[in-house]
Parts: C-alpha cells; structure tokens; sequence
C-alpha cells in the first residue's frame, strides 16, 4: 500500500510569516500534486511535479519535487488570510491506474490577520 | 476549463433513507469518475472507481451494497447510499477523467447529514 504522510497536520501563523508543508512517501509515483480546499468546496488543483529535483513557483507559493520523486515540500512566502485552507499533497499512478490518486492526510492552513 | 458539478450540495434526511447523488461532467466526457468520503477536517478517501459501461470497483472495505454507482453515460455518475445512518453523514466529492492521462477534475461535494 502506498501511504503519503504530511507534515504538519495543523499549522496557524500570523499574516507575514513563512511557512513549508512537507509530504513524505514510503514509494514512488509517476507524478505528484498539491491541491488547496477550501470548507464546503472540491479541492482545486495547484500544481503537478513531475521531475524529479523540479521545482515550481505559482506567485508565493513554491513547490519541489524531491530527488528520488517520493517526497515533496510546498512552501508559502508572507502568508495572507486567503491562504487559509487544507493543503493535500496526492500521489498520482497507483493500484494499476495511470491516474489514480493517493492523497496525503492534509495540512489545515490556518493565516491569521 | 473542464467543469464537473455535483447536485445536490446538501441533503438532510431521516435515517433509513435512500440518497442520490449525481456527478457530472458538463463539457467534456468523463471516461472515469472517482468517488471520494472526506470527514470533517481529514483527507479524502477514495471509495470506488468507475467505468463508463461497466461495474464499479470499490476499495477495500467500501460495502458496495450500500454505495451503489451507476455510470451509465459518459457524463454522468451516480452514487446511491442505500438505508443512510447517521455514521454514513459526511461529505461525498466526485470527480471526473477524460482519458487516463488527463487530470480528476474534481465537483464541489455534497454535504450528507443523517439525522
């Protein structure tokens, strides 16, 4: 069984500050992605890595795709309220699929005012 | 973009009660659509995986008596929780594939509260 573990599991900072969600995994996928979720709503996808070393910024948000492709970090530069919300970290290929999804137990952002 | 909506967002019902929850895709064909269960502040849960055509697979430990899924056309799913208890309440995303290596394009949930 393929497991990602996702570190830390709650995390609340003031508007400003820096911070990087870590999401580990015991086996390699073909592809990872991280998704923001908001209450009430589908996750929205924010990005796919695919390389292993890769690395990929969407404005503050940065993201890198380990060496050995089994562990990935997200980091936020000057968080902002907006961010708030539950990051998931998802393994992409797995149990025979090219696209099933294996998805980390999330990481519920909280960025205070 | 590819735009999957779920209906309905939020049902309340009795238990013992049979829902019904419909995933679609509304401008692309979905060859595949996933069901997922998210409980309150946790991550999502894949339930079963299901063809266009043909029988679901469900996860291990998914009763598939009491989930039924339907796929009968490439753009719609449903998901049927038959004899709802109050342990079945919790929020149910689909989501849609067109073609293996494309993207789940994910709906916004239904919210299922049994009392």
């Amino acid at each position: 069984t393929q497991l990602l573990e996702q570190s830390p599991q709650f995390l609340s900072i003031q508007e400003g500050e820096n911070l990087t969600v870590y999401c580990n995994s015991s086996s390699v996928f073909s592809s990872l992605q991280w998704y923001r979720q908001e209450p009430g709503e589908g996750p929205v996808l924010l990005v796919t890595v695919v390389t292993g070393g890769e690395v990929k910024k969407l404005k503050r948000l940065t993201f890198q795709f380990g060496d050995a492709r089994k562990d990935s970090s997200l980091h936020i530069t000057a968080a902002q309220p907006g961010d708030t919300g539950l990051y998931l970290c998802a393994g992409v290929g797995s149990g025979g699929s090219n696209y099933k999804l294996t998805f980390g137990k999330g990481t519920l952002l909280t960025v205070n005012p | 973009g590819a735009v999957v909506s779920q209906h309905p967002s939020r049902v309340i019902c009795k238990s013992g009660t049979s829902v019904k929850i419909e995933c679609r895709s509304l401008d692309f064909q979905a060859t595949t659509m996933f069901w997922y269960r998210q409980f309150p502040k946790q991550s999502l849960m894949l339930m079963a995986t299901s063809n266009e055509g043909s029988k679901a697979t469900y996860e291990q430990g998914v009763e598939k008596d009491k989930f039924l899924i339907n796929h009968a056309s490439l753009t719609l799913s449903t998901l049927t929780v038959t004899s709802a208890h109050p342990e079945d309440s919790s929020f149910y995303i689909c989501s849609a594939q067109g073609t293996d290596d494309q993207p789940q394009h994910f709906g916004d949930g239904t919210r299922l509260s049994i009392l």
